[in-house]
């Protein structure tokens, strides 16, 4: 089916253990994001990509990494996952500018970290 | 970083009720975005607005942008069990939005 797919859903681990988030997107759109949400904070930006191979860091991405070999996938990985790491990730997507964009959400992966 | 600013946090109300929500910042927008999250699910695009003053309606929503392109208004008319929801607003300078916390809406039948 089209559209921006996030997997797992959901997801606990244990402090220390390597997780990966996975997004995949089949509109061949150029920018991709993720995204934490928490009480009291709102949406704050992990990293993004503009195209493949194109990442940047956003406003919170201590204790992440993400890679884009393909336009369709953007992998989030917690190297060593934290109790703080504990959210809901949502990736998005953008086939223009983020200014004026629409951003694309996936339905979320909630990670809890013991 | 460009901050928004969210009014009110909660609002509960009754089915056939008007309600606005606000969208305050410092700062100037080139544009900004509302988006409605149900639960369990990803924020979704109602609208954006670019020009300062503008007004947009969808339906029984109605999306203003502050004169100064630092503010922006939701009005809701006639409010149904269906608009619950959190609504977020999103601005930013640059292709990394920035989003507000949101106003979680719960319309009561």
């Amino acid at each position: 089916d089209a559209g921006i797919t996030q997997s797992p859903r959901y997801k606990i681990t244990e402090t220390g253990r390597q997780v990966t988030l996975m997004c995949h997107q089949t509109w061949s759109h150029s920018y991709m994001f993720w995204y934490r949400q928490d009480l009291g904070h709102g949406l704050r930006l992990i990293y993004y990509s503009a195209a493949a191979d194109i990442t940047d860091k956003g406003e919170v991405p201590d204790g992440y990494v993400v890679s884009r070999s393909k336009t369709e996938n953007f992998p989030l990985t917690l190297e060593s996952a934290t109790r703080s790491q504990t959210s809901v990730y949502f990736c998005a997507s953008s086939g223009t500018s983020g200014i004026t964009g629409e951003l694309f959400f996936g339905e979320g992966s909630r990670l809890t970290v013991l | 970083t460009q901050l928004l600013e969210q009014s009110p946090q909660f609002l509960s109300i009754q089915e056939g009720e008007n309600l606005t929500v606000y969208c305050n910042s410092s700062s100037v927008f080139s544009s900004l975005q509302w988006y409605r999250q149900e639960p369990g699910e990803g924020p979704v695009l109602l609208v954006t607005v670019v020009t300062g003053g503008e007004v947009k309606k969808l339906k029984r929503l109605t999306f203003q942008f502050g004169d100064a392109r630092k503010d922006s208004s939701l009005h809701i008319t006639a409010a149904q069990p269906g608009d619950t929801g959190l609504y977020l607003c999103a601005g930013g300078s640059n292709y990394k939005l920035t989003f507000g916390k949101g106003t979680l809406l719960t319309v009561n039948p």
